[in-house]
């Protein structure tokens, strides 16, 4: 289980904002030692776009004020300087190898003040 | 440039069999590092209900109970998701989804579902 805090998050333009996610259990994926949570941010009527990948990696396109880093059951989605844009749901995503298991945060509506 | 496209029903009545295609462009689904099907509502958020890795290892939800299969049709690139003896509880927009690499993932629009008598 993946427990993202907080639910909600109204941000003043030009803010940072930091987004936690804590896996009930520890994991490590074996599949060449990499540690599988991505990010994802949901814009409304759209699909989830990919954000980060990998704890720590931009995906392609992403604007270098999305950072991600944690460990082991802990990790955080960190936002600096906070754009309009940037409204929407953001997600945690787990997932394991072996055995195979993949599971979503509830989600973080970030919005503008 | 990658696409996924969602069809089937939009209206399924209660206790029968919902059936969805994934149609892929622009990429090969053997090819793909995973491959799958994610529903959202909101009663249960973003949640995986099954999906197939590039080691043929397969994910069902554990909270479905065996009632859904995954499968592919490689030699016309789609997938597709079954889902038996439906209820009100499975009433979601499905997304199908696709990663070919670890650094990028593709999704569907997304497809409204209605279990409804």
């Amino acid at each position: 289980v993946l427990t993202q805090t907080p639910h909600s998050l109204p941000i003043t333009p030009g803010e940072s904002a930091s987004i936690s996610c804590r896996s009930s259990q520890s994991f490590w994926s074996y599949d060449h030692g990499n540690t599988y949570l991505d990010w994802y941010l949901q814009k409304p009527g759209q699909s989830p776009q990919l954000l980060i990948y990998s704890v720590s990696n931009r995906a392609s396109g992403v604007p270098d004020r999305f950072s991600g880093s944690g460990s082991v059951s802990a990790f955080t989605l960190r936002i600096s300087r906070v754009e309009a844009e940037d409204v929407g749901v953001y997600f945690c995503m787990q997932r394991v190898e072996s055995p195979s298991s993949y599971s979503f945060g509830q989600g973080t509506k970030l919005e503008i003040k | 440039q990658v696409q996924l496209q969602e069809s089937g029903p939009g209206l399924v009545k209660p206790s029968e069999t919902l059936s969805l295609k994934c149609t892929v462009s622009g990429y090969s689904v053997s090819s793909a590092y995973y491959w799958g099907w994610i529903r959202q509502s909101p009663r249960e958020g973003l949640v995986w209900v099954a999906s197939t890795s590039h080691s043929g290892t397969t994910y069902y939800n554990p909270s479905l109970k065996g009632r859904v299969t995954i499968s592919a049709e490689t030699s016309k690139n789609h997938f597709s998701l079954m889902v038996t003896s439906v209820t009100a509880a499975d009433t979601a927009v499905y997304y199908c989804a696709i990663r070919p690499v670890v650094m990028s993932d593709y999704w569907g629009q997304g497809i409204l579902v209605t279990v409804s008598s």
